[in-house]
């Protein structure tokens, strides 16, 4: 089983407020990424880092900003949340092994915003 | 237009009988993942596939990737409640890229 988290599980909040999504894992993998799924089942990648201090934004344009300071560590924040915001967020990491690599997903947080 | 198609959408099978989700592409797989999930939560990874004509087994799930490397078949013996959720694939498309392009989904329902 993956040793990735995320928090919170659930988070209903109104618009204009400031969120921060957390995800970690302690499995010392270089790679991470955020996904957006939509309620279609799709996911899309909004944002990626391939080590500390490296972020890129993903296929899906996206409002929400990241920041890698700790290996370990990959937080999104959206500064001004709206209800076109409202979605499943699940992150992800990989380790590097030259190859090709399984990304491990976290449990996913559910963002509700009215 | 989807790079990666998955069939069924969605998929309703007797407990006991057995199923098959499909994973097509137009361009090469060069790593081919599936996974599973449960409605509300993260995904769970079953296999992965690298070669043509490679295939897979964990308890009653069995993955294979044709040898032209553009289609993947996941296939359950045996269907028990347990294997309800949502299955997907997702696929290196372009060889060294290192990001995933996820199917559009199946969703798997048991019924006693």
């Amino acid at each position: 089983e993956a040793d990735i988290y995320q928090t919170p599980r659930y988070l209903v909040i109104g618009t204009g407020k400031k969120i921060t999504l957390e995800c970690s894992q302690t499995m010392g993998h270089d790679k991470m990424y955020w996904y957006q799924q939509d309620p279609g089942m799709e996911l899309h990648l909004i944002h990626y880092s391939y080590g500390v201090n490296s972020t890129e934004k993903g296929d899906l344009s996206s409002e929400s900003t990241v920041s890698r300071i700790r290996t370990e560590h990959f937080p999104l924040t959206l500064e001004s949340a709206r209800p076109s915001h409202t979605s499943q967020y699940l992150c992800a990491s990989s380790g590097d092994r030259g190859e090709l690599e399984t990304q491990y997903f976290g449990p996913g947080t559910r963002l509700l915003v009215l | 237009s989807q790079e990666l198609e998955q069939s069924p959408q969605s998929l309703i099978v007797q407990e006991g009988k057995n199923l098959t989700i499909n994973c097509t592409s137009s361009k090469t797989l060069y790593g081919l993942y599936w996974y599973k999930q449960k409605y509300g939560e993260g995904l769970i990874f079953l296999m992965m596939l690298q070669k043509g004509g490679e295939e897979k087994s964990h308890e009653k799930i069995t993955a294979k990737l044709d040898e032209k490397k553009q289609q993947s078949s996941l296939h359950i013996t045996a269907s028990q409640p347990s294997h309800a959720g949502i299955y997907l694939c997702g696929a290196d498309l372009i060889f060294g890229n290192e990001k995933l392009t996820f199917g559009t989904g199946t969703r798997l329902t048991i019924i006693p």
